[in-house]
C-alpha cells in the first residue's frame, strides 16, 4: 500500500524555468511533510518541510504547497538550476513523538542548461 | 558538525551469507533509523530507535534480519542468511528526535550486492 505517490518518475525542465514536483498521499493522519533530495552514491538531504496548519513555506528558491483537501503537494523550484539535477523524495509523517516518515518513490529532476 | 558515518560503502556477498552494517549517528541525536532503498524505489523503514529501545520495527524481516544499538549510540544492521532480494541500498538516518523535529539527517549508505 502506497501511501505516498509521486507518479512522475522523472522530469526534464530548461535552466532558468520553473520546476513543479507533484506528490500525493492517501493517509489522511499525515500531518507534517518533507521534501529530500538525493544526489547519486549519497544520502537524502533534507530541503524542505511543512505542517498541516500552513499551506504554503517557502525558502529561498525552494517553495512547498500543501492542499489538505486534495491530499496533495508540490515543490516549486524557481530558478531551476544544473545544480539541481538529483532525485527528489516526498515524505509525510504522523505526529505521533516518534516521527515515523513514509517515503514516496521518487521523482528525477533534470535541469538542462 | 560531523554527519552520519556509515561502513562499508559497498559488500558483495553471495546468497546465504552473512553480512553486517555499521552506523555513528550525529552525536546527540536520540532517535536512530535503519532504511533499505531498492533500486527505483523510495526508503523503507527497516528498524527505528529511540536511544537504545526498539519504536518500530514492523517492516524488519525478523527471520533474516537483526539490528541493535550499543549503549544508545553505535548501531549494527545484519543479515543471516542473505538473499537474492536484500540486494539495496542501506541507509542509516538519525535525528534530534524532540517532537516536531523531523528532519533526519542521513549517512552515504551501503550498497549490498547479493549474487
Amino acid at each position: 500500500d502506497q501511501q505516498v505517490k509521486q507518479n512522475s518518475p522523472s522530469l526534464s525542465v530548461q535552466e532558468g524555468r520553473i520546476s513543479i514536483l507533484n506528490c500525493d498521499y492517501t493517509n489522511s493522519m499525515f500531518d507534517y511533510f518533507l521534501w529530500y533530495k538525493k544526489y547519486p552514491a549519497e544520502g537524502p538531504t533534507f530541503l524542505i518541510s511543512i505542517s498541516s496548519i500552513k499551506d504554503k513555506n517557502e525558502d529561498g528558491r525552494f517553495t512547498v504547497f500543501l492542499n489538505k483537501s486534495a491530499k496533495h503537494l508540490s515543490l516549486h523550484i524557481v530558478p531551476s538550476q544544473p545544480g539541481d539535477s538529483a532525485v527528489y523524495f516526498c515524505a509525510a509523517s504522523a505526529y505521533g513523538g516518534y516521527q515515523k516518515v513514509t517515503f514516496g518513490t521518487g521523482t528525477k529532476l533534470q535541469v538542462i542548461p | 558538525e560531523a554527519g552520519v558515518a556509515q561502513s562499508p560503502r559497498y559488500k558483495i556477498i553471495e546468497k546465504r551469507q552473512s553480512v553486517a552494517f555499521w552506523c555513528n549517528p550525529i552525536s546527540g541525536h536520540a532517535t536512530l533509523y535503519w532504511y533499505q532503498q531498492i533500486l527505483g524505489q523510495g526508503p523503507k523503514l527497516l528498524i527505528q530507535f529511540q536511544n537504545n529501545g526498539v519504536v518500530d520495527d514492523s517492516q524488519l524481516p525478523k527471520d533474516r534480519f537483526s539490528a541493535e544499538r550499543l549503549k544508545g549510540v553505535d548501531s549494527t544492521l545484519k543479515i543471516q542468511p542473505a538473499k537474492l532480494e536484500d540486494s539495496a541500498v542501506y541507509l542509516c538516518a538519525s535525528s534530534p528526535g524532540l517532537a516536531g523535529e523531523n528532519e533526519q539527517f542521513f549517512g552515504p549508505g551501503t550498497r549490498l550486492t547479493v549474487l
